[in-house]
């Protein structure tokens, strides 16, 4: 079937602590995101990715990086700097102007 | 002034009331325009895309307004299962997908 896969579905980390969140899509799209969602609030953009090997700062990269190395796959290294990670982390794609498919969601949860 | 604006709500509806939500955006070039429903605890779905000419599925009802830089959604005849967070997202150009913060929808028996 196709479709956008993230995983792991929760993670907890140690603060100091790098994780890298895995998002892979089959579904053939140039486009992938990752967006943050806190509690009661709306998705806010990490990164985004139009094409293979480049990617672009959303309004919240600090803290994060990203890499395109494959179509398929866009993974988020939530880093010791992201002060405040708690949160609950979405990987889409879409194609050219189009609607973009989500994953499941990765929560992520400092212990 | 943020890329795109929701009221947040709630918006507290009985069974069977029309509601109406909008969403406005900042920048004029924006491309493409959709309306997404999101859960609790769960990934935004796509509930329909947005054109010039307005769309409609069923109940929903979708228009654009690009003079005064607005999109709607209107739900006709509530159901119980309609309660959800509505998210207005906005292709602000170069493939960026800016999501509004949403606006809750309660609806009662």
């Amino acid at each position: 079937d196709g479709g956008i896969t993230q995983s792991p579905k929760y993670l907890f980390r140690k603060e100091g602590q790098n994780v890298t969140l895995s998002c892979e899509q089959n579904l053939n799209h140039d486009a992938m995101y990752w967006y943050r969602q806190d509690p009661g609030q709306g998705l806010r953009l990490i990164y985004y990715s139009q094409i293979v090997n480049d990617f672009q700062k959303g309004d919240i990269a600090e803290g994060y990086s990203v890499s395109r190395e494959k179509k398929e796959s866009f993974p988020l290294t939530v880093t010791s700097a992201q002060k405040n990670p708690t949160a609950f982390y979405l990987c889409a794609s879409s194609i050219s102007n189009t609607e973009a498919f989500f994953g499941q969601g990765t929560r992520l949860t400092v212990v | 002034r943020k890329e795109v604006e929701q009221d947040p709500g709630p918006f507290n509806v009985p069974e069977g009331a029309t509601v109406a939500f909008n969403c406005t955006y900042s920048n004029s070039a924006s491309q493409s325009f959709f309306w997404y429903r999101q859960d609790c605890r769960k990934e935004p779905k796509l509930l329909m895309s947005v054109y010039s000419s307005g769309n409609e599925d069923g109940r929903f009802t979708a228009q654009l307004n690009r003079a005064s830089q607005y999109i709607s959604l209107l739900i006709r005849d509530s159901k119980l299962s309609d309660s959800a967070t509505y998210l207005c997202v906005v292709n602000v150009g170069f493939q960026k997908l800016v999501f509004g913060t949403g606006t809750r929808l309660l609806v009662s028996p």
